[in-house]
């Protein structure tokens, strides 16, 4: 059975501080791991797409990378405004379109 | 407008009621979704229409019944909920659907409780 799962399940930062994100996964042929962040109130908002082991993709603060079995998501220097739930998402070649998401990090950052 | 649009944001139901949930997309995706939200557990995939056929049921209670007028429009009409029910009730649309690699666009969800 396809799995994810995330470390830690929360996170409180100083503004500044920075640290990372885990996602580990189980899936029989990985077509893509994707990183969501998820604000109080709203739906989850795409962050970045992995496809291959070695990949790394940037955007402002944040840095995700993929291995064989899990992702990071390092946040650098964060600002308050990246307080927010970070979903991971994979989807294995036998599914289709049907994602299989992990339960998020919740992450407060400290001014 | 632009996006994905979910109404109502808030629905408080009697177990007895019946409700319905609307989702729109304004991105000209051929894909859409519902999913489910509990408090601390991951995404629950519900339903998943593409070009407006059912092609995923992921056994979800009859009480739960979706419908897909278009390919812009997404419905869920609610019966005779149970508590457990309550959840925050997301709607997505992706691109293609079916075998890509597509990135989900979200609604802003429907909180729903059940009383």
């Amino acid at each position: 059975e396809d799995q994810v799962t995330q470390s830690p399940e929360a996170l409180r930062l100083q503004e500044g501080e920075s640290s990372s994100l885990n996602c580990s996964y189980t899936v029989s042929g990985l077509r893509g791991l994707f990183w969501y962040r998820q604000d109080p109130g709203k739906g989850p908002e795409f962050l970045f797409t992995l496809y291959s082991a070695g990949e790394e993709k940037e955007k402002e603060r944040l840095k995700a990378t993929l291995t064989k079995k899990e992702s990071f998501l390092h946040i650098t220097a964060p600002k308050p405004e990246d307080s927010a739930t970070y979903l991971c998402a994979v989807q294995g070649v036998n599914y289709g379109q049907n994602f299989v998401f992990g339960p998020g990090t919740r992450l407060s950052v400290l001014p | 407008e632009t996006g994905v649009t979910q109404t109502p944001r808030h629905l408080v139901m009697g177990m007895t009621n019946k409700k319905s949930l609307k989702c729109e997309q304004h991105l000209g995706h051929n894909a859409m979704y519902w999913y489910k939200q509990s408090a601390k557990k991951p995404l629950e995939l519900m339903f998943v229409y593409n070009f407006k056929e059912q092609t995923e049921n992921n056994s979800v209670p009859s009480r739960f019944s979706p419908e897909c007028p278009n390919s812009s429009h997404l419905f869920l009409h609610l019966h005779t909920l149970q508590p457990e029910d309550s959840a925050l009730y997301l709607c997505a649309s992706s691109q293609e659907g079916q075998g890509t690699n597509e990135k989900l666009f979200f609604g802003s969800g429907t909180q729903l409780s059940v009383l």
